[in-house]
């Protein structure tokens, strides 16, 4: 089983901070693989990234996806005040498709 | 407008059954595989089975399988799990979601305990 390790696991920020959340894996991972997902209280995850570097449909250019072999970034240049939340990587390209622990996203 | 239904969580006793199902619309069901993911109250997400748009490739995490059974029926538009053996660490919100991940049903809570 690939095991992702995402750091750090809360960052407090301030609205207009930017952040790179990283993302490991324990063996390398196919870049088309890897996936971004941003989780809200209460909703189910949102796909940001896909195919480690691909917006998904209606996801705002702040947001980017970079990274291959076994490390993988998040990146949101201008923190809006809604994009306070939960993140996770996943890969999907050996079963099983696993996720990543989580970094919290909490204003400061 | 792509929506996903899912239906038929609840509170069952452990090594109890359940079925859970997905109505799928807005989208064509049949040229994608599904897969359906859990998260434990608190905590992360966890892949829990794949199928193929067809219906004939499964795939599933070691937690569940031999347990749970993934299935659709592309005549209506819905994917099926199949829970048997329930345990309590079954617990989860569980979510239906296009295998792209391009889009989630808003889940089934489902509670295992006596």
């Amino acid at each position: 089983e690939i095991v992702l390790t995402q750091s750090p696991g809360t960052l407090s920020l301030s609205p207009g901070d930017g952040v790179a959340l990283s993302c490991r894996a324990s063996q390398s991972v196919s870049s088309i693989h890897v996936a971004w997902y941003q989780q809200k209280p209460g909703q189910a995850p949102r796909l940001l990234i896909y195919g480690a570097s691909s917006r998904a449909t209606g996801i705002p250019d702040r947001f980017s996806g970079s990274g291959s072999g076994t490390d993988f970034t998040l990146t949101i240049s201008r923190l809006e005040p809604e994009d306070f939340a939960m993140y996770y990587c996943q890969q999907y390209g050996t079963s099983p498709y696993t996720f990543g622990q989580g970094t919290r996203l909490d204003i400061k | 407008e792509v929506q996903l239904l899912e239906s038929g969580g609840g509170l069952v006793q452990p090594g109890g059954s359940l079925r859970l199902s997905c109505g799928a619309s807005g989208f064509s069901f049949s040229r994608y595989a599904m897969s359906w993911v859990r998260q434990a109250p608190g905590e992360g997400l966890e892949w829990v089975a794949v199928i193929s748009n067809g219906g004939g490739t499964t795939d599933y995490a070691d937690s569940v399988k031999d347990r749970f059974t993934i299935s659709r029926d592309n005549s209506k538009n819905t994917l099926y799990m199949e829970m048997n053996s329930l345990r309590v660490d079954d617990t989860a919100v569980y979510y239906c979601v296009v295998a792209t991940g391009a889009h989630w049903g808003q889940g089934t809570l489902v509670s295992v305990s006596s």
